[in-house]
């Protein structure tokens, strides 16, 4: 049973480049949230993807995009990408109405230069 | 405004003997919190969680206290091993938004 996968592990981009990351959930799953997890910080939510739709956003600009395949796979875009978007960018599955229980994928680190 | 604060950024406890991290929250909101361990180069482990309406979940090593009217929640491991050593990561969840997430204590057992 694989979990969830994320690529890829490591991306160098300079600034107001844009950037795609790739999410698989875990077998079963139907909902996909994004993190970004900045160096000593916990993680914060981006926002939550269910049904191909954005179900929640967090308080992350419109720089921040992202879309959900029938499949149930996700992409998180980032354009203008500013050095203060260097984090780890984590994706987490569960199922729908049970977002209390999400499983973490190992998560794609960005460094912007 | 952190909704979720973990006061401790480390802990350092002795194998064998009990591990306890604290997390409290402002958000009444929350109707689950979470604990997570986070290895490094690694996406965070769920480890256990609690129902608000709760005060006590237990699974093997790891039980969850919830203090509501403290909005207050602790972690304990019992006996501490080595292989626990990692970040751990409270969060609380309220449906349909995000987990909203602590900075993390950083537990070392020593031995």
């Amino acid at each position: 049973d694989a979990g969830v996968t994320q690529s890829p592990t490591h991306l160098i981009k300079t600034r107001g480049q844009q950037v795609t990351l790739r999410c698989s959930p875990k077998s079963g799953h139907d909902t996909v949230s994004w993190y970004q997890q900045a160096l000593g910080q916990g993680p914060q939510f981006i926002f939550q993807y269910y049904e191909e739709e954005e179900r929640q956003r967090g308080n992350f600009p419109d720089r921040f995009s992202g879309h959900q395949f029938p499949n149930y796979s996700s992409e998180l875009n980032v354009n203008a990408l500013l050095l203060g978007d260097s984090a780890l960018y984590l994706c987490a599955s569960s199922l729908v109405d049970r977002e209390g229980t999400q499983y973490f994928g190992p998560g794609t680190r960005l460094l912007v230069l | 405004d952190q909704q979720v604060k973990q006061n401790s950024p480390s802990l350092s406890v002795q194998e064998g003997r009990i591990s306890i991290l604290n997390c409290d929250y402002t958000n009444s909101m929350f109707d689950y919190f979470l604990w997570y361990k986070k290895y490094p180069a690694e996406g965070p482990t769920f480890l256990i969680s609690i129902s608000s309406i709760k005060d006590k979940n237990e699974d093997g090593r790891f039980t969850v206290f919830l203090n509501k009217s403290a909005k207050h929640l602790s972690l304990h491991i019992v006996p501490s091993q080595p292989g626990d050593s990692a970040v751990y990561f409270c969060a609380g969840s309220s449906r349909p938004d995000g987990l909203t997430f602590g900075k993390g204590t950083h537990l070392i057992i020593q031995p």
